[in-house]
């Protein structure tokens, strides 16, 4: 199976502020590193997928990076809206796993 | 608008059964992989088990093999979850996702629904 790492556990960063979230794998995932975010109360939403690649709607300050087992995810400057919960996922080998989620708050 | 509405949650005691049902809609489903995640009350995503376009393969994962049934009906556009044997740690919200795979390539899990409570306690 393999094991995603999301560092830090929580993340304290004021408005207009940058972000970058870490994702490690256990071995390599190729391309297939998928980012979500969920916000309290409701179902994950699709932020990047294949890495790189933001999903529908998804504002460009968001960007994510990475190849082989690192993978960052970064906010560029960080809104109101961006506090939320953001968990890695690989899609790589069965079973499909997911990180343990990078809670970022309003410092 | 693509829809994913879960039902079935509830209480149910330790050892008893559940069956969870996802229905679909404002999408082509019988062109989807569909997927069951759960998240524990604080905790994070845990992916469960999915089942292929056709429902011709089907994964699990290690915790919830041999107790726990994912199936589809095309015709009704529905995923089902029978889960037998419920420990406690099965106490989570239970998602159904969908994602597209063609050939052996699988894309990302791009529309979930709301989840249903399941609550396993004596």
């Amino acid at each position: 199976e393999i094991v995603l790492t999301q560092s830090p556990a929580t993340l304290s960063v004021s408005p207009g502020e940058r972000a970058t979230l870490s994702c490690r794998a256990s071995q390599s995932v190729s391309s297939h590193l998928d980012w979500f975010q969920q916000k309290p109360g409701q179902a994950p939403r699709l932020l990047i997928y294949d890495v790189s690649n933001r999903a529908t709607g998804i504002p460009a300050r968001f960007s994510g990076s990475g190849s082989g087992t690192d993978f960052p995810l970064t906010i560029s400057s960080l809104e109101p809206e961006d506090f939320a919960v953001y968990h890695c996922h690989q899609r790589s080998n069965w079973p499909l796993t997911f990180g343990g989620g990078t809670k970022v708050e309003i410092k | 608008e693509v829809q994913l509405v879960e039902s079935g949650g509830g209480l149910v005691k330790p050892g008893g059964s559940l069956r969870l049902s996802c229905a679909a809609s404002g999408f082509t489903f019988s062109t989807y992989s569909m997927n069951w995640v759960r998240q524990a009350p604080g905790k994070g995503l845990e992916w469960l088990s999915s089942i292929t376009s056709s429902g011709n393969y089907i994964y699990y994962a290690d915790s919830v093999r041999g107790r726990f049934t994912i199936s589809r009906d095309n015709a009704k556009n529905s995923l089902s979850l029978q889960m037998n044997s419920l420990r406690a740690e099965d106490t989570a919200l239970y998602y159904c996702a969908r994602r597209y795979c063609s050939g052996t390539s699988c894309y990302s899990l791009d529309s979930w629904g709301q989840g249903t409570l399941v609550t396993v306690s004596s």
